[in-house]
Order: C-alpha cells, then structure tokens, then sequence
C-alpha cells in the first residue's frame, strides 16, 4: 500500500560500515515495527515503536538501534554491520497494535547484503 | 515464554482444499492471526480470530480453539495464485507486537 514506504529497497554495505534504514508513513498510525526475515527462522521482531520517542526492542535487537522522532518515520540503524546481518527487512505499521480487527500493513522490504 | 509452529512446505493440485495447521504456546493471547506473503513480497493481512471457531471469508476460512491453542487456516478451490508462504502470528506477553511462526510454504500445481 501507497500508506507506508521503505528506503532503500535494496543495499549492498561493508562489514563494520553503519547502515541506516527508513519506514516512512503517511496513515498517522501509532505503532511501528522492524522485523527481519531469513530463511528457516521466518519474520522475526527486532525493534518496535509505540508512540514519537516510544520505543522498545524485541527477540533480536542486538547490533541494531532504533529512532522515532516523528510520528511517521522509524529508522533502524546497524551501528556496525556485519554478515549475520544479511536479510530482508521489514517494517509494519498498525494503528491499533495487536488489538482485534486490525492487522499490520507492511511495506514493501529492504533487502541488505552486508559483504 | 512463546513459541509458534507450523508445518514448513505443503502440496496440492488446483480445485483442492487444504488445511495449515498453527500450534502456539502463550502465556497470554489476544487472538491470532493469518498472512499471506508471495515470493519476493510483503506480507497481506488475511484473517484475525479471536473467539473460538470459525471465521470465513470467501474461500479462506481461519478456525481458532483458545483451550487446545490450535488455529488452522482452509483454502477452499485452490488456484495457482494461492501459491505462497502463510504466517500464523500471535501478540507477545506484553500484547505489543505480533510474534510470527516461521511459515508454511504452500505450492499449488495444476
């Protein structure tokens, strides 16, 4: 959907480099969320976000860091990347959380190859 | 704690009916949900249970029984489109985020 975009779509970085990735939405929702997916594991929670400054980390935060100063955007920055960083990268927005009736709208996908 | 399974690949021909099963173990729950990602994708939001039974919508019903933390997904008329991966998801301890199983890979063949 048109309501939440990723950038970039896809990066090749260095190992050690920091990397910085951008969600942005235009629904005004509350919540955000990061999520990594690789093969075998499935999507897994990284970080997330409940409001401007609100954040908190998931099941598997380590080497990643997250900020939320504006309602629409959540950035998710690898301080030092390495290879076991390699995946495609999802961020979902919601405007209820895990609430009944509203699912999460993600977007599209950043895939990072770190070599 | 919280985990989440599912059967990793399943097969079927066009016109079939199949059924993907979603086991979970939480300590707490506020429903349950499916999605549907193609290949090179993002994930759809499909379908939310909440209540035990059966919710349908069109030929993709979703059931849920909370006592024996079962849910399971029916395609109904299976067509080559319907080839794709499904997530199972449930809310976390804390009810803030979705916690995914790892996905069932379904492939439809004609």
């Amino acid at each position: 959907d048109a309501g939440i975009t990723q950038s970039p779509r896809h990066k090749v970085t260095e190992t050690g480099t920091p990397v910085t990735l951008r969600c942005h939405q235009t629904e005004n929702h509350r919540y955000m969320y990061w999520y990594r997916q690789d093969p075998g594991h499935g999507l897994r929670l990284i970080h997330y976000s409940y409001g401007v400054k609100d954040t908190d980390k998931g099941e598997v935060s380590d080497g990643y860091s997250v900020s939320r100063s504006k309602t629409e955007d959540f950035l998710l920055t690898l301080e030092s990347a390495t290879s076991s960083q390699t995946s495609v990268y999802f961020c979902a927005i919601s405007e209820g959380g895990t609430d009944a009736n509203y699912g999460y709208t993600f977007g599209s996908g950043t895939r990072l190859t770190v070599v | 704690g919280q985990n989440i399974d599912q059967p990793t690949e399943m097969t079927a021909t066009e016109g079939a009916i199949v059924q993907i099963n979603c086991t979970y173990q939480t300590s707490g729950f506020n429903g349950l949900f499916w999605y549907q990602q193609h290949a090179g994708e993002a994930p759809t939001f499909l379908s939310y249970n909440v209540l035990d039974g059966l919710e349908e919508k069109g030929r993709f019903s979703s059931f849920l029984s909370r006592s024996k933390g079962y849910s399971y997904l029916l395609l109904k008329e299976l067509q080559m489109k319907d080839s794709a991966s499904y997530l199972c998801a449930a809310p976390n301890q804390a009810g803030t985020a979705l916690i995914f199983g790892k996905g069932t890979t379904l492939s439809v063949s004609s």
